[in-house]
Formats: structure tokens, C-alpha cells, sequence
């Protein structure tokens, strides 16, 4: 089976301090990974993603991210967190697809980061 | 520009109602999806929409009825929902339906069924 793994449902970081948020998965054949972020009452924004190529993803609002193969792992990182990264995280995987591409996302259940003041 | 609008922003029904809800975007995408989302979980895909035919439809009860009028918009329909139906539905897009393409969201419609 395909899947995803948050395996912190949150995550607390002191504002200037670099951040973390897990993410591991589950695919067969290579897999098309991306973040999102949500704020509260708000729909997803798209940061970044991994399809080929350097292993380190850089994104939106200074994240990047790093992918493993070896690891199956595509954390996403900060080095400096502001408050406004205050928000819900998700890592979600496409599936290379062998028989029809559905093009579906698979998604993690989501890590809640906290960046206090 | 990656915006996708969806209206109403907020909608409370009766069981029996009928409404619909509205998903644009003008980024020439040929892919569009319908989404449910419950708090603090993440979405789940209830129809995808390529070249403005019904591409997938994940099992979704017949209460929900998509449409595609054309390239840009995307509709839900929505008639005899269940208080349990209350969530957040979000429209994405992507320019196609493949594993490579970015979904981009739109903010959502928070529905509540009472």
C-alpha cells in the first residue's frame, strides 16, 4: 500500500530557531513528492516539491526541503522560523503509476507547527 | 498567477436544501478536483476532472454532484445532505492531470449542515 507518514502531530520551535517537520512515505516505483501548508480557515498552499534531481527542494517563504531515498524520507526545513509559520503542514505523494495515471495525492495526517515568541 | 476562487466562502443548509458550490480558475489548467476536508485532517479526493470529463469519482455518495461546464469551472451540487457532510471543500487545480502537476487550492467553502 501507498502511503505517507507525519509522525509528529506537532511540532513547537522557538522563532528564530531552525524548524523540522517529518515526513517519510511509502510508494512503489519513484515517488513525486510535495508540501503544503494551511492556515487556519484557509485552503492549501502549495511550497514545494520533489519530481527529479538535487535531492535539496528549495521553496516558498524560505523552506526547503530534503529528499532520501535511502531514508524515504522528504523533511521539510526552515533555518530561522518566524511566528507567521505558525500553521498545519501536510506532506503529500503522487505515485509514478504503472496501469492508468490517476494522478492521485496521497496525503500525510498533517503536523501542526507552533513558532512562539 | 496560481489563484483559484471558489464562492461561497461559508453556507449553512437544511437537510433538504439544494445548493451549489463554485470553483474558477483562469490559469488554462485541464485538470480540476473536489476535495472534503474535516478539521485538523487532511483532504480527501472526492472527484477529478480532466479536459472537463469525470475522471475519477471516489466512491462519493450521489448527494454530491459535480459538473464542468468548461475548462475554467467547476461546480458541486449538493441536495439531501447529512448534518455529517459539514466540512470544508476545497477546489484544486493543475494544469493536467498528471503525477509531475501541481495542485494548487482554492481557500475552500466551510459548509455546515444542520
Amino acid at each position: 500500500a501507498q502511503s505517507v507518514a507525519q509522525p509528529e502531530d506537532q511540532v513547537n520551535v522557538a522563532e528564530g530557531n531552525p524548524l523540522t517537520v517529518k515526513c517519510t512515505y511509502s510508494v512503489s516505483g519513484n515517488p513525486y513528492l510535495f508540501w503544503y501548508v494551511q492556515y487556519p480557515n484557509r485552503g492549501l498552499q502549495f511550497l514545494l516539491k520533489y519530481i527529479t534531481g538535487d535531492n535539496l527542494v528549495k521553496g516558498s517563504y524560505g523552506f526547503e526541503a530534503e529528499f532520501n531515498k535511502s531514508q524515504t524520507s522528504f523533511h521539510l526545513k526552515k533555518p530561522s522560523a518566524l511566528v507567521s509559520d505558525s500553521a498545519l503542514y501536510f506532506c503529500a505523494v503522487r505515485p509514478q503509476s504503472g496501469s492508468g495515471n490517476t494522478g492521485k495525492l496521497i496525503f500525510g495526517q498533517g503536523t501542526t507547527l507552533q513558532v512562539k515568541p | 498567477d496560481t489563484e483559484v476562487t471558489q464562492t461561497p466562502k461559508h453556507l449553512v443548509m437544511g437537510m433538504t436544501n439544494k445548493k451549489s458550490l463554485k470553483c474558477e480558475q483562469h490559469m488554462g489548467h485541464r485538470a480540476m478536483y473536489w476535495y472534503k476536508q474535516k478539521a485538523k485532517k487532511p483532504p480527501e479526493l472526492m472527484f477529478v476532472y480532466s479536459y472537463e470529463k469525470l475522471s475519477i469519482n471516489e466512491s462519493v455518495p450521489s448527494r454530491f454532484s459535480p459538473e464542468c461546464p468548461n475548462s475554467s469551472l467547476l461546480n458541486l451540487h449538493l441536495h439531501a445532505l447529512q448534518p455529517e457532510d459539514s466540512a470544508l471543500y476545497l477546489c484544486a487545480s493543475s494544469a493536467y492531470q498528471g503525477v509531475q502537476e501541481t495542485q494548487y487550492f482554492g481557500p475552500g467553502t466551510r459548509l455546515l449542515v444542520l
